[in-house]
């Protein structure tokens, strides 16, 4: 079985601030897959990135970077200086090996970056 | 180079009657997604398709649902005699290949509305 929990449902910040976006995974495979997607008010999902378990490595993307660490089962999400076209639903979603290619998604979290 | 487009965005229905919702995913893209996001259960996984493989339909959740690909290409999401908690946007994606390391292209959604 897999589980992907996004513990903040709603978080609201003020532009500028820094913004981390919690991502608890579960599963039994080994070799798993990690995505975050992005769902603006437009409704359409939204790619943003991709890791495989065996890399371990941070990424950054302008303002945008990921911490993925297994011992922890963790792979958050962090905006540096947030702007308002930031808000949006936030997904975060996991792949396992054995269980085909289907998506399971976290419960997602809330965005909202005030002006 | 458009992207998954879906039709209808919206389709409002009387409790009873069938539905179709189609979807056209990325040229060349060789697997196909459906999901349904809807307010109590999140982003749940239906149905995927790859190539001429026999299609993963285990996240369907009742035998009213089902799904056809043609071609290769177009796929078709048939919801019969719908039920009011059918309410909910169903979501198509495409990837070049089916697997964790190819990402999911997700297209706008179709919105059904079941009175």
């Amino acid at each position: 079985a897999q589980k992907v929990t996004q513990a903040q449902t709603e978080i609201s910040v003020v532009e500028k601030e820094d913004v981390t976006l919690d991502c608890v995974y579960e599963t039994r495979d080994t070799t798993y897959y990690l995505f975050w997607y992005k769902q603006p008010p437009s409704g359409e999902l939204v790619f943003l990135i991709r890791r495989n378990s065996f890399d371990e490595q941070n990424e950054i993307s302008g303002r945008y970077s990921w911490n993925f660490q297994k011992s922890t089962s963790s792979f958050n999400f962090t905006i540096t200086a947030s702007q308002v076209v930031d808000s949006a639903v936030y997904f975060c979603a996991l792949i396992g090996k054995t269980s085909g290619s289907r998506l399971t998604f976290g419960e997602g979290t809330q965005l909202t970056v005030n002006p | 180079g458009a992207g998954v487009s879906q039709s209808p965005s919206n389709k409002v229905t009387e409790k009873g009657k069938d539905v179709e919702l189609r979807c056209d995913p990325i040229s060349g893209h060789t697997a196909l997604y459906w999901y349904r996001q809807s307010l109590g259960q999140g982003l749940e996984f239906l149905i995927y398709f790859q190539g001429n493989s026999a299609p993963d339909k285990s996240g369907l959740p009742s035998d009213r649902f089902s799904a056809e690909r043609t071609g290769g290409s177009v796929s078709t999401l048939t919801i019969q005699r719908t039920q009011q908690e059918d309410s909910a946007v169903y979501l198509c994606a495409s990837s070049a290949v089916a697997g964790g390391n190819n990402e999911q292209f997700f297209g706008p959604g179709t919105r059904l509305t079941v009175l």
